[in-house]
C-alpha cells in the first residue's frame, strides 16, 4: 500500500531536549516536505527536499532541522525544542512533476513542555 | 503566491449535492487548481486537480471557470464521511502547496 508513515505519532518533551520526527515514503517519490498546523493558521511550510541531498527552507524554518540521506526518509529534527514548537506536524510526498498529487502522512502530535 | 478564498464553513444533506466554490482572482496562467481535504484527526487528503478543462474522479467533479478565476468543487451526493475541511490551493508548478483556512463542510443526516 502506498503510503507515507511517521513516528511518533504522539510526544511529549520538555524544552531543550533533542528530538526528531522521522517520515518514510514507499512510493519512490522525489518531493517531501513538513507543515506544522496550528489553529486559525492552517499549514505553513517548514522545510521541502527536491531530492536526495537537496532541502531548502519553507515559510517557518526557524528551530528545524531537516536531513534527506534517502529517497525514502526526511526526519524533522528539533535540536532545542521550545513551547512554541506545540504543534501538529504533518510530512508529504510527491512525485516532482507539477500538479501532481501530495501524500501526507497521519500526523505527529507535539507537546513542548 | 496567488490566494484563495473560501466561504468559512457550509453545511448539506446526507445525499444531496454540494457546491464548494473558490475564488482565485489572481492565478496565473501556470496554476493548477487542487483540492485537498482534511477529515477530524487525520492528514490532508487529495480529492481532485485541474488546470483549465473541468476534471472528475471516483471522489468529485471540478468546475473550473472559463476565465480560470474562480472553480467548484462538486460532491455529487453527500455522506457523512465527506464532513472535512475542504481547501483549495493554487499549486504553481512548485509543488509547494500554500493552505489557507478553507471550508468546513458538515453533512446532517
Amino acid at each position: 500500500e502506498a503510503q507515507v508513515t511517521q513516528n511518533p505519532r504522539y510526544l511529549i518533551t520538555v524544552t531543550g531536549k533533542k528530538l526528531t520526527v522521522t517520515c518514510s515514503q514507499n512510493m519512490n517519490h522525489e518531493y517531501m516536505s513538513w507543515y506544522r498546523q496550528d489553529p486559525g493558521l492552517g499549514l505553513r511550510q517548514i522545510y521541502y527536499s527536491m531530492n536526495v541531498e537537496v532541502t531548502d527552507k519553507g515559510d517557518v524554518p526557524e528551530g528545524y532541522k531537516v536531513s534527506r540521506k534517502e529517497k525514502r526518509n526526511f526526519p524533522l529534527i528539533l535540536e532545542s525544542p521550545s513551547p512554541n514548537q506545540t504543534s501538529l506536524y504533518f510530512c508529504a510526498s510527491s512525485s516532482w512533476e507539477g500538479g501532481n498529487e501530495q501524500f501526507f502522512g497521519p500526523g505527529t502530535r507535539l507537546t513542548v513542555l | 503566491d496567488a490566494k484563495t478564498t473560501q466561504p468559512n464553513s457550509m453545511e448539506s444533506n446526507e445525499e444531496e449535492p454540494v457546491h464548494l466554490p473558490c475564488n482565485h482572482s489572481t492565478i496565473s496562467g501556470t496554476d493548477y487548481i487542487h483540492w485537498y481535504r482534511q477529515l477530524p484527526s487525520q492528514g490532508p487528503e487529495y480529492v481532485i486537480h485541474g488546470l483549465t478543462s473541468n476534471v472528475n474522479n471516483r471522489m468529485a467533479s471540478l468546475a473550473i471557470a472559463e476565465d480560470r478565476k474562480s472553480s467548484t468543487l462538486i460532491l455529487h451526493r453527500a455522506t457523512l464521511r465527506d464532513a472535512a475541511v475542504y481547501y483549495c490551493i493554487l499549486d504553481g508548478n512548485t509543488d509547494k502547496l500554500i493552505f489557507g483556512t478553507g471550508t468546513r463542510l458538515q453533512v446532517f443526516p
